[in-house]
Order: structure tokens, then C-alpha cells, then sequence
């Protein structure tokens, strides 16, 4: 079945540094999710990927789908305590069904 | 208010109990999902539903069984509880149309089996 990888598995940064999550499917996505999980807290949604090579940013956060379309990043410019939580990607490969398979995640931590 | 609420939040019970967990929402979406997860596991689907009449199995969905009562309403059972069914089970929803769209996940129900 699909498998969607992500590394690193944890992050730890100074608050000011930058910080990087890779999303890597063993399938071609039809589009990608992702969502940011406080801790304690639930997944909430921050944005979807649809076309290859896309780019998206929100703030300091920016979002990349490979041209591929099996591969997806994001991009935090100079983190914030605010940014700590753990960061998921979701892929949907396509079919009706319409599931999406989650990466294990990343758990960022940002030291102040 | 929540628009995804789930009950209990906290469950402590023993191998071999039966248990139901319950998720409600008011958004008005027709399709509704059981996830659980686990430490350095991320989320795993366990049931999901696209509208009353339709139930489907996840990756996960051995040992556990589901009720979509209503709209509004999907419940998930665990028949017999055992020790590994120990996680955190979310809820979420999102909206019919061509493709997944974003899902709101409920704040989550963290179940004890001793």
C-alpha cells in the first residue's frame, strides 16, 4: 500500500533558525495535505497541494510540491515559540475513496 | 462552541471491556473518519464514512467496530478491549466534492486499556 515518509522525525531549533520538514511517497500524489498538531492539541489543516511543482507560502511558512508530485516540503523562516508542534503530511493518491495516508511527523521543538 | 466534539476525552478501562467512543459534529459535512494514533506513528485511519449508508474499513480497523447513527453522529466501538488499543483516537470531518478536502479533526479522545 502507500507510504508516505517523512523526516526528521524531531527538530530542534534556537528560536531565529530555520526549519525544514521533507514528505516523501513510495506512490505519485494526486495532491497533498499538510496539518500542524500543538501539543496536547488536535491536527488542524494548514494548507493543500494539488499541482506539481507548486509553491505556496502563508507568513513565514512556505510549502513545495515536487514536480513528481512524491515529494513535498515545508519551510519555516526564522521560527517562533509559536511554531512548536509536531507537523504532518497527508497524501492522497487518487481513486474514490478519497483517504488520505499520514506521515509519522515532525516534532519541532524552539528553544527561546 | 466546537464544531467536532468528542466523548469521553479521557477513558481508563480493562482488557475485555466493551467500549464506545463518540463523536458528534455540527458542521454539516457528510463524511466523517475514526483515526488513531501513536507515539511516532502519526494518524492511522481506522473507519470512515461518506453518509449514513456507507461505511468503510481503514488500514487499522481490526478490533474495533463503527455506528453512523446520523449525519451528525459516528461512533467507535471497541468490542473487547486489549492493551495495544491504547492511543489517541481523533474524530474529524470534511465536505463531499471531487478530491479529499481539508479535515477537522475533533480534540481527541485518550483511551487506558489496563
Amino acid at each position: 500500500g502507500q507510504q508516505v515518509m517523512q523526516i526528521p522525525q524531531y527538530q530542534h531549533v534556537q528560536e531565529g533558525e530555520d526549519f525544514t520538514t521533507y514528505c516523501n511517497s513510495s506512490t505519485t500524489l494526486s495532491n497533498i495535505q499538510w496539518y500542524k498538531q500543538r501539543p496536547g492539541g488536535h491536527p488542524v489543516f494548514l494548507i493543500q497541494l494539488v499541482k506539481s511543482g507548486e509553491v505556496k507560502k502563508q507568513k513565514r511558512l512556505t510549502f513545495q510540491f515536487g514536480e513528481a508530485k512524491k515529494n513535498s516540503s515545508l519551510h519555516i523562516t526564522a521560527t517562533q515559540t509559536t511554531d512548536v508542534g509536531t507537523y504532518f503530511c497527508a497524501g492522497y493518491s487518487g481513486g474514490s475513496n478519497y483517504k488520505l495516508t499520514f506521515g509519522k511527523g515532525t516534532l519541532l521543538t524552539v528553544n527561546p | 462552541d466546537a464544531d467536532v466534539t468528542q466523548t469521553p476525552r479521557n477513558r481508563i478501562t480493562k482488557t475485555g471491556k466493551r467500549i464506545m467512543l463518540e463523536c458528534s459534529q455540527t458542521k454539516g459535512h457528510d463524511r466523517m473518519y475514526w483515526y488513531r494514533q501513536d507515539p511516532g506513528l502519526g494518524l492511522r485511519l481506522i473507519y470512515y464514512s461518506f453518509d449514513v449508508k456507507d461505511i468503510n474499513k481503514g488500514e487499522i480497523s481490526d478490533g474495533y467496530s463503527v455506528s453512523r447513527q446520523a449525519q451528525a453522529k459516528f461512533s467507535l466501538s471497541l468490542e473487547s478491549a486489549i492493551p495495544n488499543q491504547t492511543a489517541l483516537y481523533f474524530c474529524a470531518t470534511s465536505e463531499v466534492g471531487q478530491g479529499p478536502h481539508e479535515q477537522f479533526f475533533g480534540p481527541g479522545t485518550r483511551l487506558t486499556v489496563l
